[in-house]
């Protein structure tokens, strides 16, 4: 178990539809970050988030939009959904101390229908 | 730009042998690297880093993984393979101070009894 949860395990969703994933870092850690991974995309860097503040962007489409809150919890946030957006997606997170050794959530798994 | 790269799609190994995957980098500076395990249905489990220091770096479950300046290579290696090792492996680079990783394809090993 590596401390991090993501809610929910599974969604299954209608294209247009929108869509809030939510990530628990593991306690202590200020760092969260959003992966995508997708079997034609493989995995892929979205977004990351440091103590509230947005640190890093990647391949983040402008449907998708995420946040972290003051008890540093994240949400990433999904809308305009299509048939593409299926995909597991991960949270991860790490200590300021050691930001490369990150800590991953079991995963959403999106699909869209 | 920072990368990775993983040459094999699969490894197939039988149980007590040598396993090796490889991961070549393409970095300015000083790479920071990784080795990432992700088992069926779960998140991404950190295994070892290098960052500076003895080129042999020593991880989790019995893994290791050699540095080669000369020939950018960041090879994890295990000397007696086990079924449970079978899993999807990832090398990875960080990219920025804050964290951001740079992930390989992935390469998944078998391991046969």
């Amino acid at each position: 178990d590596s401390g991090v949860t993501q809610t929910p395990k599974h969604l299954i969703t209608a294209t247009g539809q929108r869509v809030t994933l939510r990530c628990s870092p593991r306690s202590g850690d200020l760092s969260v970050y959003w992966y995508q991974q997708s079997l034609d995309q493989g995995l892929q860097f979205l977004i990351q988030y440091y103590n509230g503040e947005e640190r890093a962007k990647g391949n983040i489409l402008e449907r998708f939009s995420a946040q972290q809150f003051p008890d540093l919890h994240s949400e990433l946030n999904l809308s305009s959904l299509e048939l593409g957006d299926s995909a597991l997606y991960f949270c991860a997170s790490s200590s300021s101390l050691a930001p490369g050794e990150q800590y991953f959530g079991p995963g959403t798994r999106l699909t869209v229908t | 730009a920072q990368s990775v790269a993983q040459p094999e799609d699969q490894v197939n190994v039988a149980e007590g042998n040598p396993l090796t995957v490889k991961c070549t980098y393409s970095v300015s500076g000083n790479p920071y690297l990784f080795w990432y395990v992700q088992y069926p249905n779960r998140g991404l489990q950190f295994l070892l880093k290098y960052i500076t220091g003895d080129n042999l770096v020593k991880g989790s479950y019995g893994f290791e993984a050699e540095f080669n300046k000369s020939q950018t290579s960041f090879h994890l290696k295990k000397p007696s393979a086990l079924v449970s090792d079978s899993a999807l492996y990832f090398c990875a680079v960080q990219t920025d101070s804050w964290g951001k990783l740079q992930f390989g394809a992935g390469t998944q090993v078998v391991v046969t009894p």
